[in-house]
């Protein structure tokens, strides 16, 4: 089985950068999504770590360390519509299929 | 602009009703997934098709919920008899992939189930 813990939530400032991690157990260690989900819609991706370091995507940037069963996703210049819930997602074995943590709510404020 | 999609959007029934919710996964894409979200449990997996073959519904409680893909172009998921802790928002996801590649999903817009 896989044990994936997230913060259940995260306040930040407008502006300002904010670090979400996501630690995980697991067995054959594939990839590490992570997605974004707005209140009332669907998850939509952000982004997919397979190699240790990270990896930068506009505002956003994402890390993983294999060694430590550790990702963090970073977001920089906070604006509002980035309130959200932060999604990890862990992929092992052989299905790749991928094993959805409980989410980081988001909440940016003024 | 491709999608995926799902009917209905909204669903209210009451206790013992079956109920059947649909998906249409994006042109092309040979994987389907459905998963249920909830407060307590966050986002689970229920079923998983590749191909349009079934490889894994472990999630799924076999005893009322079932899950088909009669064609490339749908998938459903019925629960018989409902109940009301299956009350959830019962999303549809596809993708490309296969045993050796990561599964990149594509999200529909989701069904929201209230069972009275």
């Amino acid at each position: 089985g896989q044990n994936i813990d997230q913060p259940t939530e995260m306040t930040a400032t407008e502006g300002a950068i904010v670090q979400i991690n996501c630690t995980y157990q697991t067995s054959g260690f594939n990839g590490l999504f992570w997605y974004q989900q707005h209140a009332g819609e669907a998850p939509t991706f952000l982004s997919y770590n397979v190699l240790d370091g990270l990896e930068e995507k506009g505002r956003f940037s994402s890390f993983l360390s294999r060694s430590k069963g550790y990702s963090y996703l970073l977001l920089k210049e906070l604006q509002m519509k980035d309130s959200a819930s932060y999604l990890c997602a862990v992929e092992s074995g052989g299905s790749y299929i991928p094993t959805f943590g409980r989410g980081t709510s988001l909440i940016v404020h003024p | 602009d491709a999608r995926v999609t799902q009917t209905p959007r909204d669903k209210v029934t009451e206790m013992g009703q079956e109920v059947t919710m649909r998906c249409q996964p994006i042109l092309g894409h040979n994987t389907v997934f459905w998963y249920r979200q909830t407060m307590m449990q966050g986002l689970e997996l229920l079923a998983y098709f590749r191909n349009r073959a079934p490889l894994d519904d472990s999630g799924m409680p076999k005893d009322r919920f079932s899950a088909e893909m009669p064609d490339a172009t749908l998938a459903t998921l019925k629960i018989q008899p409902s109940e009301p802790r299956d009350s959830a928002v019962y999303f549809c996801a596809s993708g490309l992939g296969d045993s050796h590649s990561y599964n990149e999903q594509f999200f529909g817009p989701g069904t929201r189930l209230t069972v009275l």
